[in-house]
């Protein structure tokens, strides 16, 4: 399996944009993470699905960011509009095993590295 | 407040000495905790994972400690290599029915010849 796979690498936007970050989680997982990246914060969990269904969006900053499972292998995370202060690494994990997946290893993707200027 | 502080937030070490990475956790009630590694420019790796009962877990040059009563884990790294230098994520999961995750910071190692 080529893992998490997450496009673009790099987004590189102007303020006001609207931005879509992709993921392809490993398949056969049935739980998908999205979370961001910042020196200043770490790592933060935005939300997560399982079996394609939304179950904690808590993490999600704002109601300019909406995220998508349409099938069991690709989601969406989508910034409208971006502002400046959402530059960040965002990065995509899956994990399996139904009904254990909170114990088991999350893989990550690469990240995509957004730059809002 | 539920949360994972780790230290120190960065350091230097001559390749071949030995290191420990701290964590500390105010997390209640604790599930597990587990180990990150995350070379610059990709996503993190898990090392191991570290249950209530489990007080310490080896990973090849890597072993983590457990101290539930504390609440501290350690990230021991034996033998540094130049491959080591990466940042070293702690993340400590809940046992409520909502099994938050709560992160922390990250410890940045620098492994130089």
């Amino acid at each position: 399996d080529a893992g998490v796979i997450q496009s673009p690498r790099h987004e590189v936007t102007e303020m006001g944009q609207e931005v879509t970050l992709r993921c392809k989680p490993i398949s056969g997982h049935d739980y998908l993470f999205w979370y961001r990246q910042t020196m200043m914060r770490g790592l933060e969990l935005l939300i997560y699905f399982n079996n394609n269904v939304p179950i904690d969006d808590s993490g999600m900053p704002e109601d300019r960011f909406s995220a998508k499972m349409p099938n069991a292998s690709f989601s969406t995370l989508k910034i409208q509009p971006s502002e400046p202060r959402d530059s960040a690494v965002y990065f995509c994990a899956s994990s399996g095993a139904p009904g254990q997946s909170f114990s088991y290893e999350q893989y990550f993707g690469p990240g995509t590295r957004l730059t809002v200027t | 407040k539920n949360q994972v502080e780790q230290s120190p937030q960065s350091l230097i070490i001559l390749e071949g000495k030995n290191c420990t990475l701290q964590c500390n956790y105010t997390v209640s009630p604790f599930s597990n905790l587990r180990w990150y590694k995350q070379d610059t420019g990709r996503g993190p790796v898990s090392l191991t994972i570290m249950t209530f009962s489990e007080n310490t877990k080896s990973n090849g040059r890597y072993t983590a400690t457990l101290d539930a009563d504390t609440k501290q884990s350690s990230l021991h790294i034996t033998a540094s290599q130049l491959s080591d230098s990466a940042s070293y994520i702690c993340v400590v999961r809940d046992k409520t029915g909502a099994n938050n995750l709560f992160f922390g910071t990250g410890t940045r190692l620098t492994v130089i010849p």
